[in-house]
């Protein structure tokens, strides 16, 4: 079974700083791809950044970037400049095996103080 | 729409009670995913369709569990019987195609409340 961990419940940044969310899998393929996806309290969820595991660079969306550690299974996330619109649960995922469905992370908290 | 729209956004229903939950999908998206949250919790998979066919139902948690998308566009998840631990709320997605590269679009989310 593909398992997908996020061993921070919650973090805290404060407003203009740098913060790294962890996350890490399992997975027996070579090629696949990972996401981050964000949660506000309104509960819709949007993508924030995907990263295709062939590639070596590790993906950037403005002041967003992964850290992607193959060999290690380990993708985790580091958001620059925080800003209190980040405040959310943030979730990492992976497709799984069949492809068919994402395999979501427990989550992590993240607030923003002024 | 330019979104998923799911309705209600809010459901209270008293436990033996059946509730139909609705997901209006992006225009053109081919698959359409269901997911169930738990409070504090990820997102668990339930189901996966492509167009009208129902290709994974292997998330669903019972026979009490039943979803259907008959013309490849809105989709309905019913739960009969409710139980209180079917209180969660309940993630509709989207995509254009397979999912497996490509961004899902969530929408808003049902909350089911079993009393």
């Amino acid at each position: 079974a593909q398992t997908v961990t996020q061993s921070q419940p919650e973090m805290s940044v404060q407003e203009a700083e740098t913060v790294t969310l962890s996350c890490t899998y399992d997975t027996s393929e070579s090629d696949y791809y990972l996401f981050w996806y964000k949660q506000p309290p309104s509960r819709q969820m949007i993508l924030v950044i995907r990263q295709e595991a062939y590639k070596q660079q590790n993906a950037t969306e403005n002041r967003f970037s992964v850290n992607f550690q193959k060999a290690a299974k380990s993708f985790s996330l580091k958001i620059s400049d925080s800003q209190l619109g980040d405040a959310a649960m943030y979730f990492c995922a992976y497709p799984g095996n069949a492809g068919n469905m994402l395999t979501f992370g427990g989550g992590t908290r993240l607030m923003v103080k002024p | 729409g330019a979104g998923v729209s799911q309705s209600p956004r809010y459901k209270v229903a008293k436990r033996g009670q059946d509730v139909a939950l609705r997901c209006d999908p992006i225009s053109g998206h081919v698959s359409l995913f269901w997911y169930q949250q738990a409070l504090g919790q990820g997102p668990e998979f339930l189901t996966y369709f492509q167009n009208e066919a129902q290709l994974d139902k292997s998330g669903l948690p019972s026979d009490r569990f039943f979803a259907e998308r008959p013309e490849g566009s809105v989709s309905t998840l019913k739960i009969q019987r409710t139980q209180q631990e079917d209180s969660a709320v309940y993630l509709c997605a989207s995509s254009l195609a397979g999912h497996n590269t490509g961004e899902l679009f969530f929408g808003e989310g049902s909350r089911l409340t079993v009393l």
